[in-house]
């Protein structure tokens, strides 16, 4: 069963505008995590942020998490070209060694030029 | 410094053959896991291993088998393929559970006529 579930599913930007992504999730976590999928490839790690914290940035990414609602976002600003990929959420519920992530299904993201 | 690597990255294989998929990481981690992904459906567990010589069941573990003889190769077995098992096949290592990451090979297409 998949924990996280991103909103809206697909998104379509011009460039230099900002994107944000949302993710819901049902049940504590000790982390939440952001990875991006370009066509064809692997899954790349954006970031972490922990349970106790609300806020992080990284570059033009910024996070967010409300473990009161349940929720993240994820925001790019000033999207390019080349942030046109899937992002997916992934939840850590860490159970101890055996935790394991848990996706969502995606947000398909297009950044027209 | 390779990262994961997954071979093959394509392969055809007819009802009922058996065949194994390779993963091998350079980084010393601990942990590893092999998804699949399917449209609509995110990306599912199938089998994990925290150390090695440990294998343990995802969410999806059914057809398939694994071994971690290696610390550093984690292999996916399928012993008699069927169409349903037509997917992408990602594997994924990190260093600790909780606090890190994960880190995806670029994946393997497998397509089960």
């Amino acid at each position: 069963s998949q924990q996280g579930e991103e909103d809206p599913q697909a998104l379509s930007i011009q460039e230099g505008e900002n994107a944000t992504m949302n993710c819901s999730y049902k049940t504590s976590i000790n982390n939440l995590q952001w990875y991006r999928q370009n066509s064809g490839r692997g899954l790349v790690h954006l970031i972490l942020i922990r349970s106790n914290e609300r806020e992080k940035h990284s570059g033009r990414l910024r996070v967010t998490l409300d473990t009161s609602k349940k929720s993240s976002s994820l925001l790019i600003t000033a999207s390019r070209a080349a942030d046109t990929a899937s992002y997916f959420c992934a939840t850590d519920p860490y159970t101890g060694a055996n935790s394991k992530l848990t996706f969502g299904k995606g947000i398909t993201l297009s950044v027209r030029p | 410094n390779a990262g994961v690597t997954q071979t093959p990255k394509f392969r055809v294989l007819k009802t009922g053959q058996s065949m194994t998929l390779l993963c091998a990481q350079d980084m010393n981690h601990e942990y590893m896991y092999w998804y699949r992904q399917d449209p609509g459906m995110g990306l599912r567990l199938i089998h994990y291993s925290v150390g090695e010589g440990t294998t343990a069941k995802g969410e999806v573990p059914d057809g398939y088998n694994v071994s971690r003889l290696k610390k550093q190769n984690f292999l996916l077995g399928l012993e008699s393929a069927a169409p349903s098992q037509t997917s992408v096949y990602f594997c994924a290592s990190s260093y600790s559970q909780g606090h890190y990451g994960y880190t995806f090979g670029s994946g393997t297409r497998l397509t089960v006529v």
